[in-house]
């Protein structure tokens, strides 16, 4: 089947660094990768819709220049938090479209920032 | 924006016993897909149901969808400890783009 990792798995950080995490898909190639973030016992929020070779799509109330989307590959999608905030904080999971209705997604990341 | 819905917001049960847990959800809508996250894990997908469908199965799991109510159930039939888990129910509206609920956490206890 289909295989999305992310990397790190998890990550600790001071206020105010740059944090990248990876998403790959393994075995597939995907125009189309999605991040989501989780806070804790709650449910996924779409962040933003990365397109290979275009800008990614945000969604609405998620900061752009803060949240920076490359998705420069097939295989590759990364996720960059800018001057990292406490709030910030959270778990990021990545999904890799692979036909129009199904996605699979990454085991997640979770990012501390003390 | 939350769109889906479940009901409960958790649910314990003893080994052996179903686990039915519901979603509602507010527009129309391409498909619905249920999946399962076990706890700081990446999320597993369970099933699908298109929006012309009424009712799927997939091993121990059922899934019904009434479009007229805009509401889908997942019945996990004779649970076992290791379905202990949040399952969530995620919206597809036609872009391809998924709009989960909220979750339901279930214990299933040996």
């Amino acid at each position: 089947g289909a295989v999305v990792s992310q990397h790190p798995s998890w990550v600790i950080c001071k206020s105010g660094t740059s944090v990248k995490i990876e998403c790959r898909s393994l075995d597939f190639q995907a125009t189309t990768m999605f991040w989501y973030r989780q806070f804790p016992k709650q449910s996924l929020m779409l962040m933003a819709t990365s397109n290979e070779g275009s800008k990614a799509t945000y969604e609405q109330g998620v900061e752009k220049d803060k949240f920076l989307i490359n998705h420069a590959s097939l295989t590759l999608s990364t996720l960059t938090v800018t001057s990292a905030h406490p709030e910030d904080s959270s778990f990021y999971i990545c999904s890799a479209r692979v036909q129009a209705d199904t996605q699979y997604f990454g085991p997640g990341t979770r990012l501390t920032v003390l | 924006s939350q769109q889906g819905e479940e009901d409960p917001q958790a649910l314990s049960i003893q080994e052996g016993e179903n686990a039915t847990m519901n979603c509602s959800y507010k527009t129309s809508i391409n498909n619905l897909q249920w999946y399962r996250q076990n706890s700081g894990r990446g999320l597993v997908h369970l099933i699908l149901i298109r929006s012309n469908e009424r009712e799927k199965h997939s091993g121990r799991l059922r899934v019904t969808l009434d479009t007229s109510k805009k509401s889908s159930s997942l019945l996990i039939t004779a649970s076992r400890a290791a379905d202990t888990a949040s399952y969530f129910c995620a919206t597809d509206g036609g872009y391809s783009t998924l709009t989960f609920g909220k979750g339901t956490m279930l214990l299933v206890s040996p």
